[in-house]
């Protein structure tokens, strides 16, 4: 069965960096793109970026767009999310979702990881 | 990347349907045939219930429906249960590899 496990959440300050990670497992990995959404009590679900199965494009929203990078590891079943220059605004659950392929939509979530920026 | 618009809630009995429904723009939802729709428990991770507007995935009950009308869609819920009584997000694809959520929608079940 597809699983995907999140790791890498904490306490940040404002201005400092933190990189997530989600272990996949269950499918092919390289076979679909990854993406990353967060979700914050105030705003519900963001979408934050997408890698495709390749790992040569990658694409952001605008909230995170220079600041964070998206990234994996087809070897080792992995995906990141850099996370450069944290504000307040990050704060929320960071969950990987795996690519519906042709369908441009997520199927799998993982259970998410928090990520808290204060000072 | 504006979220798509979703009443903060819904409520219907048991047995009852309800539908929900999810608007936005003609540069997402209206443009694109990409709409999905999860249901959301408090502390889980979200759960695909509907993608291209109106296809279920296995396992999803067919009480369970999507639709599309212009830059609106729906999510409806017929035969109301006690464990569908959840948070509702919408989700479309927005064009140059870009999605956004709606704000998400509380249904209860009386």
């Amino acid at each position: 069965q597809v699983q995907l496990v999140e790791s890498g959440g904490g306490v940040v300050q404002p201005g400092t960096s933190l990189r997530l990670s989600c272990a996949a497992s269950g499918f092919t990995f390289s076979s679909h793109s990854m993406h990353w959404v967060r979700q914050t009590p105030g705003k519900g679900l963001e979408w934050v970026a997408i890698i495709f199965s390749h790992g040569a494009n990658d694409y952001y929203a605008d909230s995170v767009k220079g600041r964070f990078s998206i990234s994996r590891d087809n070897s080792n079943n992995a995906v990141y999310l850099q996370m450069n220059s944290l504000r307040a605004e990050d704060t929320a659950v960071y969950y990987c979702a795996r690519d519906y392929t042709d369908h441009w939509t997520v199927d799998y979530w993982g259970q998410g990881t928090l990520v808290t920026v204060s000072s | 990347q504006s979220a798509l618009t979703q009443p903060r809630s819904v409520s219907g009995s048991p047995g009852q349907s309800v539908t929900i429904s999810c608007t936005g723009t003609s540069s997402d939802v209206g443009g694109y045939n990409y709409v999905s729709w999860y249901q959301q428990h408090p502390g889980k991770a979200p759960k695909f219930m509907i993608y291209d507007v109106s296809k279920r995935p296995s396992g999803v009950p067919d009480r369970f429906s999507g639709s599309k009308s212009g830059n609106t869609a729906s999510l409806t819920i017929s035969g109301l249960q006690a464990e569908d009584e959840a948070d509702y997000y919408c989700y479309s694809y927005a064009g140059s590899f870009t999605w956004v959520f709606g704000g998400g929608t509380k249904l209860t079940v009386l």
